[in-house]
Formats: C-alpha cells, structure tokens, sequence
C-alpha cells in the first residue's frame, strides 16, 4: 500500500521559515494536502491541490510538489503555527496521511 | 457557513457498537463526499471510508470492511458512521469530513467525537 513518510519533528525559531517534507513514491504526480491540528481541536486544511491556500488562510503557508517529495513552508513563523502538520494524497481510491510532523516554535 | 456538527461522547464495552451522527449545513449535502477519519490517543489521522450522500454508495477502508457502516438521512443533511465488535484499539476520536471546495482534500471537518471503549 501507498505510504507517504514525513520527519516527526521539527523546530524552528520565531519568525524563521520551517520547512515540513512528505515523501512518496512518484508523489509529484498526485495531488497533495496539507492539515494543521493544534491540540485539542480538528485538523484545518492549509494547502490543496499542491499548491493552493484555502480562504482564509495566512500568505505565510505555501507549498511545492515534485519528483517524490512534497513540501510545506511557513514563511516568518509565528509561535502561533505550533502543530502537528499532515500530508494527505488520495491512492488507487483510498486516502492516505503521512504520519504527521511536530513543528515546535523556539 | 458549512459546518459539520457531530454528536457528544461515547462510552462503550468491548463487543458493543458504535453510531456517530454528522449534521451538514450551508452547502447541498448531497453533492459532496462526507469521509470518516479517526485519530487514536497521541496518534495521527487514520481515513476510514467515504459515502455519496446523494446515492449512499460507500467504500472503506479495508482495515474497516465488515465491521463499519456508513449510511445518511438526507432529509436532515445527516451521515452517520456505525462501528461494531468495538475493542480498545477502536478509542479514538472520529472526524467526519467533507470535499467542499475540491474534490482531493478535506476542507470543512466536524468537531469531533470521542469514542472510548472500555470494560
């Protein structure tokens, strides 16, 4: 079955850029999600079809696909971005997350 | 606005079943997949199936198959997920979810509901 890997955490300091990888086989060609999930409430879609940003949703959050690695960026970090991030793509019918990343401000 | 609203907890035995409602509002509910997703205490998210609610066709996950129903009552904008022969490893919260705003992605969830499955 499809698997989508992700790092389980990572920190970045106030104001600077995080980066969050998911990595897939050929998953340049599949179109790719992005949730948030603070603690305690539901995940909060922040990037579609690749690229895309929901109304709504800060200018800070942008994303990239290609090859087999699909990328989140957070330009200018706020503490408030502390999160657990996932990928989700959808395989051969059935959806697939990335086992999620910890973004830790600091 | 769309919103999903999902019913309160839920205690259960081992063994029992499970039936967790999603109320839709704001957008057609029977244009749009409503998906199944839970999440296990500190762990991530885990797709359970979709359903049509125009037609109620359904599909789920494997893990799932025989043991989930999902079915809806389009006269109150309302799906519902079913889970039996429930053990332990089944608490979790369950988020239902829908593809408002594009058919790939999830862009409007429920709040919600925890399940807990205890003896």
């Amino acid at each position: 079955s499809y698997e989508l890997t992700q790092p389980p955490s990572v920190s970045v300091s106030p104001g600077q850029t995080a980066t969050i990888t998911c990595s897939g086989h050929e998953l340049g060609n599949k179109y790719v999600s992005w949730y948030q999930q603070r603690p305690g409430q539901s995940p909060l879609l922040v990037i579609y079809e690749d690229n895309k940003r929901p109304s709504g949703i800060p200018v800070r959050f942008s994303a990239s696909n290609s090859g087999n690695t699909a990328t989140l960026t957070i330009s200018g970090t706020p503490a408030m971005d502390e999160a657990d991030y996932y990928c989700q793509v959808w395989d051969s019918g059935s959806v697939i997350f990335g086992r999620g990343t910890t973004l830790t401000v600091l | 606005q769309v919103q999903l609203v999902q019913s309160g907890a839920e205690v259960k035995k081992p063994g029992a079943s499970v039936k967790v409602s999603c109320k839709a509002s704001g957008y057609t509910f029977t244009a749009y997949d409503i998906n199944w997703v839970r999440q296990a205490p500190g762990q991530g998210l885990e797709w359970m199936g979709w359903m049509k609610p125009e037609s109620g066709i359904t599909d789920s996950a494997q893990k799932f198959q025989g043991r989930s129903s999902m079915t809806r009552d389009t006269s109150i904008f309302t799906a519902y997920l079913e889970l039996s022969s429930l053990t332990s490893e089944d608490t979790a919260v369950y988020y239902c979810a829908t593809e408002v705003g594009g058919p790939t992605s999830f862009h409007f969830w429920g709040q919600g509901t925890l399940v807990t499955v205890s003896s």
